[in-house]
């Protein structure tokens, strides 16, 4: 129950698309769900993050949608570029939660 | 200006050796983590410890062992390495309460020869 599942393990696109990384999580007791943006040799970093009273948030070109229905989150990259190439992980955590519960991290490369 | 800094960036050893990595935050954050980067990114949490007490344990090998001299630090000892220890270790740091920002370090990249 504490999983935090995470689709795809990488993608390819082409500068200008609109990549989309899909997350989906099972506890009900998850209230904040942050994505991490790691580029090699760094440590991951905050990108943007949602909690579950809002269906969609923005951040320059990054915007996280958010279905707590179905208990589905995603990132989409809006006019992707070569430089938005980095490991993207989502994550859950809450109330009473000492940590954040990593996805397994997707694999964007953005080609020129 | 370093907000979580580690030491060494890069570590080479020998098999059965025993190394330590650092852990410093000047962000006055009360709870730091441990956490092991695999060759397939997958980021595993090891040790949280909050105002200098343990309070995640992630079902390490008691080879690793934590200690905490004080709320800025947090520094990873591991004993016997094995060659499996191969891997980006990576501190991070945040206030108390779960939702707050995780602040990552820069990372120590292991290698067990």
């Amino acid at each position: 129950q504490q999983q935090v599942k995470q689709s795809p393990q990488s993608l390819i696109v082409q500068k200008g698309g609109i990549p989309i990384i899909n997350c989906a999580y099972e506890n009900t007791a998850f209230d904040y769900f942050p994505w991490y943006q790691q580029f090699p040799g760094k440590g991951p970093a905050l990108l943007i993050a949602i909690r579950p009273d809002v269906s969609e948030k923005k951040e320059g070109r990054f915007t996280i949608s958010f279905n707590k229905s179905a208990k589905q989150f995603s990132l989409h990259i809006m006019d992707s570029q070569p430089g938005d190439s980095a490991t993207y992980f989502c994550a859950a955590s809450g109330k009473g939660f000492q940590k954040l519960v990593f996805g397994t991290g997707t694999r964007l490369l953005v080609s020129p | 200006d370093t907000a979580v800094s580690q030491t060494p960036k890069y570590l080479v050893t020998q098999m059965g050796n025993d190394k330590s990595i650092k852990c410093e935050q000047n962000l006055g954050h009360d709870t730091m983590y441990w956490y092991k980067q695999d060759s397939k990114k997958f980021l595993k949490i090891m040790f949280s410890y909050n105002n200098k007490e343990l309070i995640i344990n992630e079902t390490v090998p008691n080879r690793f062992s934590p200690k905490s001299p004080d709320k800025a630090h947090l520094n990873l000892h591991i004993n016997s390495l094995e060659l499996g220890d191969s891997a980006v270790y990576f501190c991070a740091s945040r206030r108390q309460g779960g939702t707050d920002t995780q602040y990552f370090g820069p990372g120590t990249r292991l290698t067990v020869l």
